[in-house]
């Protein structure tokens, strides 16, 4: 059955960094874009980035562009996200999901499977 | 980019009942509309796309309707587990975007 498993949360300092992890099992990886959403504590659901099946494509909400970076190691079946420069309002459950359909690119591809979520906490 | 509205912002319904909620796109959107489960605690499940199609192992008595701009999640018959807030999100276009989400909770 489809899994992803997120890891790498914790308590993090403003303005340092921290690297998130989502692996992937019982599909074929390479073959789905994946996403960060992230919700804070209390809110709602904000998309933060997808990459593309073969990581060629990627896109960034406003909010974290320049200091967050999405990538993927097909090899390891696992999504990355790389924080820097975090900020209090960055604090949140961070989940990631795949696209429903192979190969897509560009959007216009819905989500299915869904990880449990790891949490973000920005605090001094 | 493009903002989706959901009404109501909450609703108290009983067991059985008929509930809708409405979700809006600042833009149209043509079909490309998700609707999503969450309860306290839990990750998001997808229970349609695509406006309409309920994704694999979702029950019927979820349905979606709705192409443009408007956009209507129906549960037919609440049960006990379908007590959580639901939300739409748009794919038609970067960045996607969530509604704020409809609370729906026992009367």
């Amino acid at each position: 059955q489809v899994q992803l498993v997120e890891s790498g949360g914790g308590v993090v300092q403003p303005g340092r960094s921290l690297r998130l992890s989502c692996a992937a099992s019982g599909f074929t990886f390479s073959s789905y874009g994946v996403h960060w959403v992230r919700q804070a504590p209390g809110k709602g659901l904000e998309w933060v980035a997808v990459i593309s099946y073969d990581g060629r494509n990627k896109y960034y909400a406003d909010s974290v562009k320049g200091r967050f970076t999405i990538s993927r190691d097909n090899s390891k079946d696992t999504l990355y996200l790389q924080m820097n420069s975090l900020r209090a309002e960055d604090t949140a459950v961070f989940f990631c999901a795949k696209d429903r359909e192979r190969y897509c690119t560009g959007g216009s591809c819905p989500f299915d499977f869904w990880g449990q979520g790891t949490l973000v906490t920005v605090s001094s | 980019d493009i903002q989706m509205t959901q009404s109501p912002s909450s609703l108290s319904a009983s067991v059985g009942d008929r509930v809708t909620i409405t979700c809006r796109a600042s833009q149209g959107i043509g079909n490309y509309l998700a609707w999503f489960q969450q309860k306290p605690g839990k990750a998001p499940k997808s229970l349609i796309y695509a406006a309409s199609s309920l994704q694999s192992g979702v029950p019927s008595k979820f349905s979606g309707s709705g192409s443009g701009t408007d956009f209507t999640l129906t549960i037919s018959s609440l049960q006990p587990e379908d007590f959580a807030t639901y939300y739409c999100q748009q794919y038609n276009t970067y960045p996607f975007t969530f509604g704020p989400g409809t609370k729906v909770d026992i009367k």
